[in-house]
């Protein structure tokens, strides 16, 4: 299986920081990453598709870049509904997996 | 605009089944478009890909799972199932019904936590 390494596991920020979680992978996925965030009790939210698409209806603010093993996704400007748990996923070997997650809190 | 939403039981006893159901709701489940999908989060622990069904009926299972799970449509009322057998404790998780496309998973219902416990 293609481990997904986060970090930081957690990390605390103010409103308007900008903010960068990275993924690693433990093999090259050349661009199958993607990035979720996800808040309890609500649905899981596509951001970044494929390392760097801007899903549709997703704001700006939110970006992502990487190839190969290394990834990162960006917040140019932390908003009070930013504040959630970020997953990155790879889609590049018939299992996917996920990212052990990164938590954005104040 | 498209919406999941994952029922069944909240407590299953350990050995039991565990049976959850996806309504899908603004899309057809024999539409193509998607691979429709289980995956979970163990508490504490990260997200897990559980498996995908297409409206034809291919599966495809995790391998660390396939020997428990089986997963089901519907196209009558627009559904998705997953049964996992002989649960125990480890399979305590949030169930989530996703909608894959072939690179990503577009579209999620809220979650639904099972708690296995006698």
């Amino acid at each position: 299986d293609i481990q997904l390494t986060q970090s930081p596991n957690s990390l605390s920020a103010s409103i308007g920081d900008r903010v960068t979680i990275t993924c690693r992978a433990s093999q090259s996925i050349s661009n199958y990453l993607n990035w979720y965030q996800v808040k309890p009790g609500k649905a899981p939210k596509l951001l970044i598709y494929v390392a760097s698409s801007l899903q549709s209806g997703v704001p700006s603010r939110f970006s992502g870049s990487g190839s190969g093993t290394d990834f990162t996704l960006t917040i140019s400007s932390l908003q009070p509904e930013d504040f959630a748990t970020y997953y990155c996923q790879q889609s590049f070997s018939t299992l996917w997996t996920f990212g052990q997650g990164t938590k954005v809190e104040i | 605009q498209v919406q999941l939403q994952e029922s069944g039981p909240g407590l299953v006893k350990p050995s039991q089944t565990l049976s959850l159901t996806c309504t899908v709701s603004g899309d057809s489940v024999s539409s193509g478009h998607h691979y429709w999908s289980w995956i979970r989060q163990l508490p504490g622990k990260g997200l897990e890909f559980i498996g995908y069904i297409y409206y034809s009926g291919s599966t495809y299972y995790n391998p660390s799972l396939k020997s428990r799970v089986t997963i089901s449509v519907d196209t009558s009322q627009n559904q998705f199932s997953v049964n996992l057998t002989s649960v125990t404790a480890a399979d305590t998780a949030v169930y989530y019904c996703a909608g894959r496309l072939p690179d990503y998973f577009d579209y999620w219902g809220p979650g639904t936590l099972v708690t296995v416990s006698s």
